[in-house]
C-alpha cells in the first residue's frame, strides 16, 4: 500500500470549516483513500473512503486530486466533538482489512 | 445495534499469566482483526481473519495467538503475556466487500 503523508497537528475555529490534507504521492490506480478519526484512545472510526471521484457523506467531503497524489478531508462545520486524530490511509483492499495506520493528523477544535 | 463488543475494557495482570481478551461483533462479518495502539508506535496488526477457521498473522503476532471457531467471535490469546504487551488493543470487523472496518472500544491491558 502506499505511503501517506500528513501533518502531525492542526487547529481549527469551532463552526469553521476544517480541511485536513494527505499526500499519497505514490498511490496506484487501484489503491482507495480511506478517512478514519480516532477521539482520545476510542476504537477508530470510519468517515468516507473514495478511488478516484470526490465523495460526500453526512459526515465530511473527501477532494482527492485529478491525479491521485493527494486529498483533503473536509468537515464543513467543525465541532467540539471533532477533535480527533484523523488518519488517511491508501489501500488496495477493498474490504477495508490490512489497513495500516500511520501517526496521523491531531486536530483540536478550538472554541 | 450493530457493534462490535471487546471484553474486558480494562486488564491488570503479572507476567505469565494466561489470558483471553474476547471480541464479538453481530453484523455476520466475515473479517474480523486485533490491533495494539502504543504511543508514538500508531495501530499496529496483531492477527487477522478472513473467515471461520482461517487466520493470518499481521505485523506484530509474537506473543499472541487467535481462534476463529465461529464468525461471531475471535478472541485474543495471551499464553504468557509480558510487559511489553501492555498496550490498547482494539479488535474491528468489516464485511470482505468494499466496507469500512468496524472498530470495537478497546481494552487496556496492563501486565506487570
Amino acid at each position: 500500500d502506499a505511503k501517506t503523508t500528513q501533518p502531525p497537528s492542526m487547529d481549527c475555529a469551532e463552526g469553521r470549516a476544517a480541511n485536513l490534507p494527505c499526500n499519497h504521492s505514490t498511490i496506484s490506480g487501484n489503491e482507495y483513500v480511506y478517512w478514519y478519526r480516532q477521539i482520545h484512545s476510542q476504537g477508530p472510526q470510519y468517515i468516507i473512503h473514495g478511488l478516484k471521484n470526490n465523495e460526500t457523506n453526512e459526515m465530511a467531503s473527501l477532494i482527492i486530486t485529478e491525479d491521485r497524489k493527494s486529498s483533503t478531508l473536509i468537515l464543513p462545520h467543525a465541532t467540539l466533538r471533532d477533535t480527533a486524530v484523523y488518519y488517511c490511509i491508501a489501500s488496495r483492499e477493498t474490504s477495508g482489512s490490512r489497513l495500516t495506520f500511520g501517526e496521523g493528523t491531531q486536530l483540536t477544535v478550538n472554541p | 445495534e450493530a457493534q462490535v463488543t471487546q471484553n474486558p475494557r480494562y486488564l491488570i495482570t503479572v507476567t505469565g499469566k494466561k489470558l483471553t481478551v474476547t471480541c464479538s461483533q453481530n453484523m455476520n462479518h466475515e473479517y474480523m482483526s486485533w490491533y495494539r495502539q502504543d504511543p508514538g508506535l500508531g495501530l499496529r496488526q496483531i492477527y487477522y481473519s478472513m473467515n471461520v477457521e482461517v487466520t493470518d498473522k499481521g505485523d506484530v503476532p509474537e506473543g499472541y495467538k487467535v481462534s476463529r471457531k465461529e464468525k461471531r467471535n475471535f478472541p485474543l490469546i495471551l499464553e504468557s503475556p509480558s510487559p511489553n504487551q501492555t498496550s490498547l488493543y482494539f479488535c474491528a470487523s468489516s464485511t470482505v466487500s468494499n466496507s469500512p472496518l468496524h472498530f470495537g472500544n478497546g481494552t487496556r491491558l496492563t501486565v506487570t
